[in-house]
């Protein structure tokens, strides 16, 4: 079992560019969570993906997009870049049922914009 | 909404030393509860985690008790190791998603 795999690990975008991060759960789980990390801070919370649906949503601007492909994938897109969007930008996977509250994390994508 | 605080560090010690890293969390329900270790560039790895007041949750050595009455998940470790360095982060989940306090960064010394 790979775990959790996330593409690229780093990138580096200028300032007003698109990127588009990419997910691939764990084996058997069926949603995907997206958390951007700032240096130095803990994890916050963007969106969560269920059955290709986005189920909830952190405090993110709509610039910050996604989505969930059949076979459980998922994308993160962020639009119109800032510097401030210069980040670790982690993925988790995890499985919708009663008593099941763990989540695996990636090693997450490295992006810094310039 | 639901938060998390924890001791900010840096905390340094000496191999062998005893570890208490303090997680206090405000949150509305019954969140479980979390601890999770960040190893220099790499993404987060669960440590250990309790669901319901008074559980123990333990691994490697450490643990952490769910006390419902002060609203606080402190992480313990009787003897640390240098291969213990890292980013601990406390971390509540109510739902499906995590709510994660600041981190604190552990460096243990030979």
């Amino acid at each position: 079992d790979a775990g959790v795999t996330q593409s690229p690990t780093h990138l580096i975008k200028t300032r007003g560019q698109q990127v588009t991060l990419r997910c691939s759960p764990k084996s058997g789980h069926d949603t995907v969570s997206w958390y951007q990390q700032a240096l130095g801070q803990g994890p916050q919370f963007i969106f969560q993906y269920y059955e290709e649906e986005e189920r909830q949503r952190g405090n993110f601007p709509d610039r910050f997009s996604g989505h969930q492909f059949p076979n459980y994938s998922s994308e993160l897109n962020v639009n119109a870049l800032l510097l401030g969007d210069s980040a670790l930008y982690l993925c988790a996977s995890s499985l919708v049922g009663p008593g099941n509250t763990e989540a695996f994390f990636g090693q997450g994508t490295r992006l810094t914009v310039v | 909404g639901d938060s998390v605080t924890q001791m900010e560090g840096p905390v340094t010690l000496s191999e062998e030393a005893f570890l208490t890293i303090n997680c206090t969390y405000t949150a509305t329900g019954y969140p479980s509860l979390f601890w999770y270790v960040q190893y220099p560039g790499e993404g987060l790895q669960l440590l250990l985690k309790a669901t319901k007041a008074d559980d123990k949750g333990s691994n490697k050595g450490f643990e952490a008790t769910y006390r419902k009455e002060t609203t606080s998940f402190h992480l313990e470790k009787g003897s640390v190791q240098v291969s213990d360095s890292a980013v601990y982060f406390c971390a509540l989940s109510a739902g499906q998603n995590f709510v994660f306090g600041p981190g604190t960064r552990l460096s243990v010394l030979p």
